[in-house]
């Protein structure tokens, strides 16, 4: 069965980037059929979507976010990553990959066990 | 963006108790709204999508109702292993937002 695993740093440091990377496993980016997403959960908070990308490379970003945010897909490692930039001590959060699947209702039906990530110096 | 507000943010029960929770959209969502529950330490896991359609494989006790913008999600008869946190979460539009969460404590 498909699987999905984070992988980065754990620690990060003020104005750096953040880079994690998340490893699909039990089948393929390139099939189709799914958006490959990014979501953050800050400590004991709610959820935040930060973006996703298709195979094929389209993207769309949470507005919050966009202009440091960067989502990439590497089929032929059947991985996908996300860069955030210029983090602060408010990006101190659990990353999780998740796949939103499309097909009349999207949802996110599969996600990763989620990386902490905190960033401090 | 579409802001959800999800109702209680605690709900304090015992087992066998019947809860609800409530998810209210500030636009109308069609019937675009999931439903995840969290433990602790692991990664949401999808419920309940199309507003009241079960995932494969989630008990019957489960259940989601609504549509437009206002939601609830019902465990009929609660058991030990449902005391988690629920996030309510639309689809109908970018970006994708979730409810703040509904923590569910043994009373």
């Amino acid at each position: 069965q498909v699987q999905l695993q984070e992988s980065g740093p754990g620690l990060v440091k003020p104005s750096q980037t953040l880079s994690l990377t998340c490893t699909v496993s039990g089948g393929s980016i390139s099939s189709g059929g799914y958006y490959w997403s990014w979501i953050r959960q800050h400590p004991g908070k709610g959820l935040e979507w930060i973006g996703y990308i298709y195979y094929s490379g389209s993207t769309y970003y949470n507005p919050s976010l966009k202009s440091r945010v960067t989502i990439s897909v590497d089929t032929s490692k059947n991985q996908f990553s996300l860069k955030l930039s210029s983090v602060t001590a408010a990006d101190t959060a659990v990353y999780y990959c998740a796949r939103e699947r499309l097909a009349g209702n999207w949802y996110f039906d599969l996600w990763g066990r989620g990386t902490l990530v905190t960033v401090s110096s | 963006a579409i802001w959800m507000t999800q109702s209680p943010s605690l709900l304090s029960a015992s087992t066998g108790d019947r809860v609800t929770i409530s998810c209210r959209m500030s636009q109308g969502i069609s019937s675009y709204l999931a439903w995840y529950q969290q433990k602790p330490g692991k990664a949401p896991e999808l419920l309940i999508y199309a507003a009241s359609t079960l995932q494969s494989g989630v008990p019957s006790r489960f259940s989601g109702s609504g549509s437009g913008t206002d939601f609830t999600l019902t465990i009929s008869c609660l058991q030990s292993e449902d005391f988690a946190t629920y996030y309510c979460q639309q689809y109908y539009s970018f970006p994708r937002t979730f409810g703040g969460g509904t923590k569910v404590e043994i009373k």
